[in-house]
């Protein structure tokens, strides 16, 4: 079945740090790619998706690439601020649209 | 934000009790979810709904029942709570759309099973 495979944490970077973090997945057909974040005491919120291969979703600084050909949705930023500390969990969603897999989240704390 | 509004966003309850969470939208979304997280588990999908009355069951269904009687209302009802079902649950919709449509989420109801 589809499912999502993401980067263990937690991540801890200084402030202004690159950040990646990794997400593949398995699926059949043409999913949809998402990445959310969440914040302490909050619900997920969408990042940024991408509906098809070679798709660029961008948002906040935040990027990600549907690499169909190494099934992959990795979550990249240039310069972290304190601000981006969160929880971030990639997610797909198959064929049909209607249901959504999640990865076990990422904890990314960045430090001044 | 969409407006979807869970109720309660605390609670807690004893042993081999009945509870009742809810989840309320305006967005007129044809599909809606419940998940519960838990460290170590991300979003484990609990039961879903496709329309009013049309419901089916997700990865951990066991101990929970559901209910869609409007569009705009699906309710959550662990029949007999254990400390097991402590977590926080969230609500989510979404409409699905060509090209991939998203998952909006509430803001969470964390439960204390003791």
């Amino acid at each position: 079945g589809d499912s999502v495979t993401q980067m263990e944490g937690p991540v801890t970077l200084s402030e202004e740090a690159f950040l990646t973090i990794n997400c593949t997945y398995t699926a059949t057909g043409y999913p949809s790619l998402f990445w959310y974040v969440q914040y302490p005491g909050e619900g997920l919120q969408l990042l940024l998706k991408a509906t098809k291969a070679d798709d660029k979703g961008s948002n906040k600084g935040f990027e990600a690439t549907y690499r169909k050909e190494t099934t992959s949705f990795h979550l990249e930023k240039g310069s972290v601020q304190v601000s981006d500390s969160a929880v971030y969990f990639c997610a797909l969603s198959g064929d049909t649209g209607n249901q959504f897999y999640f990865g076990t989240g990422t904890s990314l704390t960045v430090i001044p | 934000d969409a407006g979807i509004t869970q109720s309660p966003r605390h609670k807690v309850t004893e042993t081999g009790t009945p509870v009742t969470l809810r989840c309320h939208q305006t967005e007129n979304h044809r599909y809606m979810y419940w998940y519960r997280q838990d460290p170590g588990h991300g979003l484990r999908l609990i039961h879903y709904s496709y329309g009013v009355k049309d419901t089916d069951k997700g990865e951990v269904s066991d101990g929970y029942s559901v209910s869609r009687s409007k569009t705009e209302d699906f309710l959550l009802t662990l029949e007999s709570a254990t400390s097991s079902q402590t977590s926080v649950y969230f609500c989510a919709i979404s409409e699905y759309v060509v090209g991939g449509g998203e998952a909006f989420f509430g803001q969470g109801t964390r439960l204390t099973v003791v």
